[in-house]
């Protein structure tokens, strides 16, 4: 099983700020990389699956990137709400298969109004 | 459309015995999963099927039975329940069957705690 690390493991901001996440992940064999929502009480939501390098989505005022070269994914939120509280997972397949999901620790976002 | 339905949401077992926890989702999906969620550890993978009548180990397997035989169910069975195996389980399904290249749909989630 290959890591995926995330960082920071929590983040406190101020409403209104601007932030970003990190998932590190193996470089190697590379096959996708996916990012979740999870709030408290609820399940993990998905927001992006990312598979090229260079890639960036955006969904409202959440975008992510992707770069397989050095095995980097940033996750950006721009003017955060206290609605945007919740814990940021990213995973990757992690077997050569490319049919099980690791999933990092995450990274837990609070927001204040 | 339902999505992934877990049953139940909440469960207390004592050690040594055994249930199910049943998984649904009713989108067509071949690829199945179920994942342990524990403080401290993230989401852990315990099986997976890429499809009807076949299944696969993940990360944390043991203690845990799995089958698959309809695209729309996968059961988790526990037969010996341990306080270790006290959790939160999630199951998730996806479109696909040969990489995980699209997005998990998760569950709702079951709470067990083993006494």
């Amino acid at each position: 099983i290959l890591n995926v690390e995330q960082s920071p493991q929590s983040l406190h901001v101020q409403e209104g700020d601007s932030t970003n996440f990190t998932c590190s992940f193996p470089s190697s064999n590379f096959y996708a990389l996916h990012w979740y929502r999870w709030e408290t009480a609820k399940s993990p939501e998905a927001l992006f699956v990312m598979t090229l390098n260079g890639d960036e989505k955006k969904k409202g005022r959440i975008s992510a990137t992707l770069n397989t070269k050095e095995g980097y994914s940033y996750l950006y939120i721009k003017g955060s709400q206290p609605e945007d509280s919740a814990t940021y997972l990213c995973a990757f397949p992690s077997s050569g298969s490319a049919r099980q999901l690791t999933f990092g620790s995450g990274t837990q976002l609070t927001v204040l109004p | 459309n339902a999505g992934v339905t877990q049953t139940p949401k909440f469960q207390v077992l004592k050690t040594g015995q055994s249930m199910t926890l049943q998984c649904a989702q009713d989108m067509n999906h071949e690829y199945m999963s179920w994942y342990r969620q524990d403080p401290g550890m993230g989401l852990r993978l315990i099986h997976y099927s890429v499809g009807a009548g076949i299944t696969d180990q993940g990360e944390v397997p043991n203690g845990y039975n799995v089958s698959r035989s309809t695209t729309e169910d996968f059961p988790l069975r526990l037969l010996s329940a341990a306080p270790s195996q006290t959790s939160v389980y999630f199951c998730a399904s996806s479109y696909t069957k040969t990489g995980l290249n699209q997005p998990q749909h998760f569950g709702d989630g079951t709470r067990l705690s083993i006494l």
